[in-house]
């Protein structure tokens, strides 16, 4: 079946710092990757998301790159602010419409930006 | 704001009690998924209805049941709570029309089984 793998948190930067999160996954096929967010207290917000290989999703001065080669989708931004502290969710959902949509997610990677 | 609707947004409730959460998706999304995310499991997909109908089926137990009603809103009924059913339930939504379509979080319900 499908999984995802990120990196365990927490991680801890001083603001301005680079921040990457690394994602791999294994799936049947070529799947949709996505980026979620969560803020303390709060649902999950989309972040970003690539739907085929060498694809680029960017949002806020987030990028990730769906390589079909290394199956990764690793997080990245070059500056981080104290705003950007919350979990990182890394997740992917197959192309099979008739089995449904349903996200498979990594286990989440809490990032606290210091000032 | 999303636009997906979940109430209530904290339960407390006690053993072997039953209850129901409800969401609301996003103003024409047909699809509507139930996840549920605890400490120990992280976030695990439920089960997925798409214009009333059940579609998928995840890691859902036999006491777990939910339902789409003709408006689109969702259900999810537990029952038989135990104490390591106290998590944090999503319940997201979807168009659904293409291939691969975004999913929309709510903001959670929190249910805390005494």
């Amino acid at each position: 079946g499908n999984s995802v793998t990120q990196m365990e948190g927490p991680v801890t930067l001083s603001e301005e710092a680079f921040l990457t999160i690394n994602c791999t996954y294994t799936a049947t096929g070529y799947p949709s990757l996505f980026w979620y967010v969560q803020y303390p207290g709060e649902g999950l917000q989309l972040l970003l998301k690539a739907t085929k290989a060498d694809d680029k999703g960017s949002n806020k001065g987030f990028e990730a790159t769906y390589r079909k080669e290394t199956t990764s989708f690793h997080l990245e931004k070059g500056s981080v602010q104290v705003s950007d502290s919350a979990v990182y969710f890394c997740a992917l959902s197959g192309k099979i419409k008739a089995a449904g949509n349903k996200l498979t997610f990594g286990g989440g990677t809490r990032v606290l930006v210091k000032p | 704001d999303s636009g997906v609707t979940q109430t209530p947004k904290h339960l407390i409730t006690a053993t072997g009690q039953r209850v129901t959460l409800r969401c609301s998706p996003r103003s024409g999304d047909l699809s509507v998924y139930w996840y549920q995310q605890s400490l120990d499991q992280g976030l695990q997909f439920l089960i997925q209805y798409y214009n009333g109908e059940e579609r998928a089926k995840g890691n859902i137990l036999e006491r777990f049941s939910a339902q789409q009603f003709p408006d689109l809103h969702s259900e999810l009924n537990l029952s038989s709570l135990e104490l390591g059913d106290s998590a944090l339930y999503f319940c997201a939504s979807s168009a659904d029309r293409g291939q691969q379509e975004t999913q929309y979080f709510g903001p959670g319900t929190r249910l805390l089984v005494l």
